[in-house]
C-alpha cells in the first residue's frame, strides 16, 4: 500500500512570503491531518479533516494558516506571510476514520526554512 | 495542564541487548496509545499501539505496557539493532476526535 505522499520535500523562503504544501493521504483513508514539528519536539497538530469537513483547527494560526481538502482526498496547507518562527516540517497524516483506536500514518513531510 | 512527556532525553545501548524506553502521561481520560519511531529526515512510523483496556501488547520485536494507575507507558525492544537508532515518540489519544498528543521524544542510541 503507497503511503502518505507530499511535496515539496524541502522549501526555503523568505519572512512575508508565502508557501503553500500538498498531501495525499493513504487511498481510503477518511481522516487527514496536518502537524507542525519543530526541531527536538513532537508533531503538535494544526489541523484535522474528516472527508472535506474540518475537525479541529482549534491550534491553527488563523491569521496566517489555512488548509484545504476540497474533494476528501489531497489537501493544502498555506502560510501567508511567513514569519521567522514558521520554520519547522510540515507533516501530514491520515487514517481510515475519525475514532478511537485509529493509527495515524505519516508523511515524510516538508521541511520549512524561513530566512 | 496535562501533558505527555519522556523520562530520559536519551537512552544508549549496546547492540543485541534489550532497550526500554518510558512515558509518562497526565491526562487520565486518555484511553488510546501510540508509540511512534522517528529516523532522521523522515515522518513518525507506527510501531504499536495499545488501548486503556489492556495493559500488555506484543508485536515483533517490541513490547508495549501501560499502567494505568501511576499512567506509565513503556516500550520494550528486544535485541536492539543498528537500525532501531531513532528517536521515539509515545502519543496518547484523548476523546472521540482521535486527537494525538506528543511527547517530546527520546532519542535511542545503538552502539555496536
Amino acid at each position: 500500500e503507497a503511503g502518505v505522499a507530499q511535496s515539496p520535500r524541502y522549501k526555503i523562503i523568505e519572512k512575508r512570503q508565502s508557501v503553500a504544501f500538498w498531501c495525499n493521504p493513504i487511498s481510503g483513508h477518511a481522516t487527514l491531518y496536518w502537524y507542525q514539528q519543530i526541531l527536538g519536539q513532537g508533531p503538535k497538530l494544526l489541523i484535522q479533516f474528516q472527508n472535506n469537513g474540518v475537525v479541529d483547527d482549534s491550534q491553527l494560526p488563523k491569521d496566517r494558516f489555512s488548509a484545504e481538502r476540497l474533494k476528501g482526498v489531497d489537501s493544502t496547507l498555506k502560510i501567508q506571510p511567513a514569519k521567522l518562527e514558521d520554520s519547522a516540517v510540515y507533516l501530514c497524516a491520515s487514517s481510515l476514520q475519525v475514532g478511537q483506536g485509529q493509527p495515524q500514518h505519516f508523511g515524510d513531510g516538508t521541511r520549512l526554512s524561513i530566512l | 495542564g496535562e501533558s505527555v512527556g519522556l523520562h530520559l532525553p536519551t537512552l544508549s545501548v549496546q547492540e543485541g541487548d534489550n532497550s526500554i524506553i518510558n512515558c509518562a502521561y497526565s491526562n487520565s481520560a486518555s484511553d488510546y496509545f501510540i508509540w511512534y519511531k522517528q529516523e532522521s529526515g523522515k515522518g513518525p512510523q507506527f510501531i504499536i499501539d495499545i488501548r486503556s483496556n489492556m495493559d500488555k501488547r506484543q508485536g515483533q520485536r517490541v513490547t508495549v505496557l501501560l499502567n494505568k494507575t501511576v499512567k506509565h507507558l513503556s516500550l520494550q525492544i528486544a535485541a536492539t539493532q543498528p537500525g532501531d537508532s531513532a528517536v521515539y515518540f509515545c502519543a496518547e489519544n484523548t476523546g472521540a476526535n482521535s486527537k494525538l498528543t506528543f511527547g517530546k521524544g527520546i532519542t535511542l542510541s545503538v552502539r555496536p
